[in-house]
């Protein structure tokens, strides 16, 4: 069973500046998805980005990106010039590519607080 | 167009109550997941739905059940209410099973046991 594990309970950055938040992960597949996920406050989770695992490069989304090193089955998101809309919990999930069951497998989760 | 609806948003029961959740996904949308998430916990699967057939399932009690129907929106139906099922219930939709399709969460539906 694939397992998502999220370090970082909470953290906080001033406005403007760089984050990053970190996510590990487990399993026995070659092949899989990867996602960042926001959840504000008003909680309808929104997709932040997403990381195919046979692709080296890693991706990025304006002022979102990752950073994918799949030899250490970690993925981590770093946020650059963070605003206050940023603030949000964070979820890590992992999704198989292949079988017929696509579920995500989700990490607890990173509270993030940007601060003014 | 709309997202991914969810009815009721909040929901008070008592312990060994019966409820259902309804969920209706984006326009054109074949899968539906449901979605568990305790407070201070990340979501936790509990159904995936695609074409009106159960393609998976979370390791949740018989005392879920859950179906999709020909229009695609679907019911989660939860029975004999615990305390633990207090939770924040979430459907998301997706194109289809197969593939990087995205899911698309809805609002949720927060279900209080009393």
């Amino acid at each position: 069973a694939q397992t998502v594990t999220q370090s970082q309970p909470e953290m906080s950055v001033q406005e403007a500046e760089t984050v990053t938040l970190s996510c590990t992960y487990d399993t026995s597949e070659n092949n899989y998805y990867l996602f960042w996920y926001k959840q504000p406050p008003s909680r309808q989770m929104i997709l932040v980005i997403r990381q195919e695992a046979y692709k080296q490069q890693n991706a990025t989304e304006n002022r979102f990106s990752v950073n994918f090193q799949k030899a250490a089955k970690s993925f981590s998101l770093k946020i650059s010039d963070s605003q206050l809309g940023d603030t949000a919990m964070y979820f890590c999930a992992f999704r198989n590519s292949g079988g017929s069951n696509y579920k995500l497998t989700f990490g607890k989760g990173t509270l993030l607080t940007v601060n003014p | 167009d709309a997202g991914v609806t969810q009815s009721p948003t909040h929901l008070i029961k008592t312990r060994g109550q019966q409820v259902t959740l309804r969920c209706s996904p984006i326009s054109g949308h074949k899968s539906v997941s449901w979605y568990q998430q305790v407070l201070g916990q990340g979501p936790q699967f509990i159904f995936q739905y695609y074409e009106k057939e159960e393609r998976g399932r979370g390791n949740f009690p018989d005392r879920f059940s859950a179906r999709q129907f020909p229009n695609y929106s679907s019911e989660l139906n939860v029975n004999a209410l615990l305390l633990g099922d207090s939770a924040l219930y979430l459907c998301a939709s997706s194109l289809s099973a197969v593939g990087l399709y995205e899911q698309y969460f809805g609002p949720g539906t927060r279900l209080t046991v009393t």
